[in-house]
């Protein structure tokens, strides 16, 4: 079977470090995406990773295990605007088709 | 100024109606899917396209369908047969690569609501 899991909410307060787990199990497993949404908007595109390791993009890094089935989204510096569900979507072989967890709501605090 | 649109923002339906969703996205993409999103849950697949004139069912295809006649654009219908289809509806497309150019990217959505 096919199953994402991320906690559903997390509190963090501005100017901090917060991470965001993901463990996934697919049927063969080709990358691992997260998305960024806003409530009442589209989902866009923060990173991927299919090798093992840290990918960092500015403020943002995702790091990936394969072998654990785990990734995480480490967002630094955090700020008001970073308020927003964190999507965590695994590919598995074959065709485009991604599997999504059901988002981890963060709420940044003054 | 490349991207996906889709339209209505908002779409009421009434009891027994069809209603059609619009998706077009003019960044040459050649797959394009329909997702449906609803609270608390992860985005769901109803169908995709990788190709003009082809389509598969995703994972909640019951009461939907699509057609792909343009690369362009991929319409989705919600039929009367779907029960619930009260739901944040969001389109993506895709280019045809692989690993980082699987990446999907979406449009502002559409929400659907009964009356």
């Amino acid at each position: 079977g096919q199953n994402i899991d991320q906690p559903t909410e997390m509190t963090a307060t501005e100017g901090a470090i917060v991470q965001i787990n993901c463990t996934y199990q697919t049927s063969g497993f080709n990358g691992l995406f997260w998305y960024q949404q806003h409530a009442g908007e589209a989902p866009t595109f923060l990173s991927y990773n299919v090798l093992d390791g840290l990918e960092e993009k500015g403020r943002f890094s995702s790091f990936l295990s394969r072998s654990k089935g785990y990734s995480y989204l480490l967002l630094k510096e955090l700020q008001m605007k970073d308020s927003a569900s964190y999507l965590c979507a695994a590919k598995s072989t074959g065709f485009q088709k991604l599997v999504f967890g059901t988002g981890t709501r963060l709420l940044v605090s003054p | 100024d490349g991207g996906i649109t889709q339209s209505p923002k908002y779409l009421f339906r009434k009891e027994g109606q069809n209603v059609t969703l619009s998706c077009e996205q003019n960044l040459n993409h050649d797959a394009m899917y329909w997702y449906r999103q609803d609270p608390g849950q992860g985005l769901r697949l109803i169908y995709y396209s990788q190709i003009v004139n082809d389509f598969q069912k995703g994972d909640i295809a019951e009461g939907y369908s699509v057609s792909r006649e343009k690369k362009e654009s991929f319409p989705l219908t919600v039929t009367s047969a779907q029960k619930n289809p009260t739901a944040f509806y969001l389109c993506a497309s895709s280019p045809a690569g692989t690993g980082l150019g699987e990446t999907q990217y979406f449009g502002p959505g559409t929400r659907l609501l009964v009356l």
